[in-house]
Formats: C-alpha cells, sequence, structure tokens
C-alpha cells in the first residue's frame, strides 16, 4: 500500500524566514495531495492541495510542489509568522477505487520564535 | 460557513465498555471518513461511506463498526473497549471525494 515519509519532524525558523517541508510517496498511483495544518487540540485544517495534473499552486504566502517523476512534494511558506507555528501534515489519496482515502506522513512541528 | 460537527467531544470509558461517535458532515458533502489519531501519531484511516454505502475500509478493528444514515450523518461504534483504544477520533466529510475537511474531533480516554 502507498506509504508517505515526512521530513524533518520539527523545524524551527525566525519569523519573516521561509520554511520548507517535503514529502516522499511511494504509489506512483496516488493522485491528489493535501496538506494540513493541525493545531493543538483541535482537528487538521486543510492549507493547500495539489493534483497530479499540476506541478505547482500558490495561496499567498503558501505554496506546494510536485514533481511526479521523483513523487515528491513540498510545503514552502515564505514569511513566516507566529501563528504558523503547529503541526503540519502532508497526505497522499491512492487507489484503487480513489474513494478519497489519505495516507498521512509523520508530521512536522513548525515552531516560529518572534 | 458550516463545519463538520462531532460529538461528544469528549468521552471516558472503562474497558470492555461500548462507545458510540457521531459526525454530522458538512451540507452536501457526500462522502465521510473516519480517522484515529493517537497521541504524536499521525491520523490514520479507519473506514469511508460515499453515498451512505461503504466506500472503503483501513485499519480499523473488528470491534468497531460504522454506518452512514440517510441524512448523511454517521456513526462509530466501539464495543469491548481496550487501553489502546484512547486516542482522538477524526470524522471529515468531502465533496466527490476531494478536499477532506475535518472536524473537531472526539476525545475517548479507556480506563
Amino acid at each position: 500500500g502507498e506509504n508517505v515519509e515526512q521530513h524533518p519532524s520539527t523545524l524551527s525558523v525566525q519569523e519573516g524566514d521561509s520554511a520548507v517541508i517535503k514529502c516522499t510517496y511511494s504509489d506512483s498511483a496516488s493522485n491528489y495531495f493535501p496538506w494540513y495544518k493541525q493545531e493543538l487540540g483541535k482537528g487538521p485544517q486543510l492549507i493547500i492541495d495539489i493534483r497530479s495534473n499540476v506541478g505547482e499552486k500558490k495561496d499567498q504566502r503558501i505554496a506546494v510542489t510536485l514533481n511526479k517523476t521523483a513523487k515528491h512534494f513540498s510545503l514552502h511558506i515564505t514569511e513566516t509568522q507566529p501563528e504558523d507555528s503547529a503541526v503540519y501534515f502532508c497526505a497522499a489519496s491512492p487507489p484503487p477505487g480513489n474513494t478519497g482515502k489519505l495516507i498521512f506522513g509523520q508530521g512536522t512541528t513548525l515552531q516560529v520564535k518572534p | 460557513a458550516a463545519g463538520v460537527i462531532q460529538s461528544p467531544r469528549h468521552l471516558i470509558k472503562e474497558k470492555r465498555e461500548t462507545a458510540t461517535l457521531k459526525c454530522y458532515p458538512i451540507p452536501r458533502h457526500d462522502t465521510v471518513y473516519w480517522y484515529q489519531q493517537g497521541p504524536g501519531q499521525d491520523p490514520q484511516f479507519l473506514i469511508s461511506f460515499y453515498e451512505k454505502m461503504q466506500s472503503d475500509k483501513g485499519s480499523i478493528p473488528d470491534r468497531f463498526s460504522a454506518q452512514q444514515f440517510s441524512d448523511y450523518h454517521s456513526e462509530l461504534n466501539m464495543s469491548s473497549l481496550e487501553l489502546g483504544d484512547s486516542a482522538l477520533y477524526f470524522c471529515a466529510s468531502s465533496l466527490h471525494r476531494y478536499e477532506q475537511y475535518f472536524g473537531p474531533g472526539t476525545r475517548l480516554t479507556v480506563t
């Protein structure tokens, strides 16, 4: 089955710096890759996603890139702010059946220091 | 905008008891997913329903069952609870199986 690896497990940056989180997946047939932000005691919040027919997507300070050949995708956060501090999860939606179930990476704890 | 509603938010049960978790998806969403998240872990897929029919099944114990009702709300029934079942349980909903939106979760503690 699908396996998603996420790095790094923790990331500390200064406010205003950029942060990059990387994920690799194993099943080349996976076709949907969302990113979630989870704050303590809350449910995962969808922040951006990308489908396999697109190489890059941007939404204000957040961007995601996808390299299908290498089977990896990355989250880029620019001009980080203290409120960006949270756990970030990448995920992949694998076949068969494209039921939409998500296989998550292990998570990255991002700390933005003021 | 309306979000996914889960109840109860917190639940404390003893070993061997039964628990029922409820999920109310975003209106007009046709798919419901259940995930289990242990402390410091990533969410693990349990089961999903599309248009009230089970559409996929993950690492869900046989002691657990779930269904989706005619009004699209879903219930996760957990029997013979074990200490290891203590976790956060999330429900998510989507339209056409993309863009899953998660609820706030139910924290289950088994003592």
